[in-house]
């Protein structure tokens, strides 16, 4: 069964207004978690690294101020895009490891900004 | 910066046959090494992990990795036509568990 979860699934939201996107590890606990988005027919592009108790991490080019990350507990990691925009609109899957190594995917959130 | 190439582009493969996909990667470090399944429209689900020199096998699918050479393939037997997906490599040099992903491959199988 799935050791990831995503909620919202699918989301639909005004431009300018903001999403909250949650993932929760299942049955563990992980420390770190990750953000990716992907575009249709495009590869998975990390977007930011969410590490329990401190600051996340994002990747280059990243907007931290406008994509908010915050992991609230051993559980649980939150993605908010503010002031969404068209642009914004794609595929967000969170990622977890459990265990040492292997990296669950979340089943991924889909989000239009009309 | 760590890299991991995908060279090969969409494989079509007739029912039944042999998928082979490779895999090369840039940081001999590399400790970690995963095959993931994408179907359309969905996240990414682990199909296979290898950790150490040569075949692991479970099920349909195969995974080889050659660490000297920096390679790591996978064997798709008897593919089916619910194999059809885009398979994605991906590789961890450890610390942080973060993942460096190939762009991926998409393999189609014809009934």
């Amino acid at each position: 069964g799935a050791v990831v979860s995503q909620h919202p699934s699918w989301v639909i939201c005004k431009s300018g207004t903001s999403v909250k996107i949650e993932c929760r590890s299942l049955d563990f606990q992980a420390t770190t978690m990750f953000w990716y988005r992907q575009f249709p027919k495009q590869s998975l592009m990390l977007m930011a690294t969410s590490n329990e108790g401190s600051k996340a991490t994002y990747e280059q080019g990243v907007e931290k101020d406008k994509f908010l990350i915050n992991h609230a507990s051993l559980t649980l990691s939150t993605l908010t895009v503010t002031s969404a925009h068209p642009e914004d609109s794609s595929f967000y899957i969170c990622s977890a490891p459990r265990g040492s190594y292997e990296q669950y995917f979340g089943p991924g959130t889909r989000l239009t900004v009309t | 910066q760590k890299e991991v190439e995908q060279n090969s582009g969409p494989l079509s493969v007739p029912e039944g046959a042999i998928a082979s996909l490779n895999c090369t990667y840039s940081d001999r470090g590399s400790q970690s090494f995963f095959w993931y399944r994408q179907y359309s429209g969905k996240s990414p689900e682990l199909i296979m992990s290898i950790y150490s020199n040569g075949d692991k096998e479970d099920g349909r699918f195969t995974a080889q990795l050659n660490k000297a050479s920096q390679y790591v393939s996978l064997l798709i037997r008897d593919s089916q036509p619910s194999d059809s997906a885009t398979y994605l490599c991906a590789v961890n040099g450890g610390g942080n568990n973060r993942l460096a992903f190939g762009k991926g491959n998409q393999v189609v199988v014809i009934p």
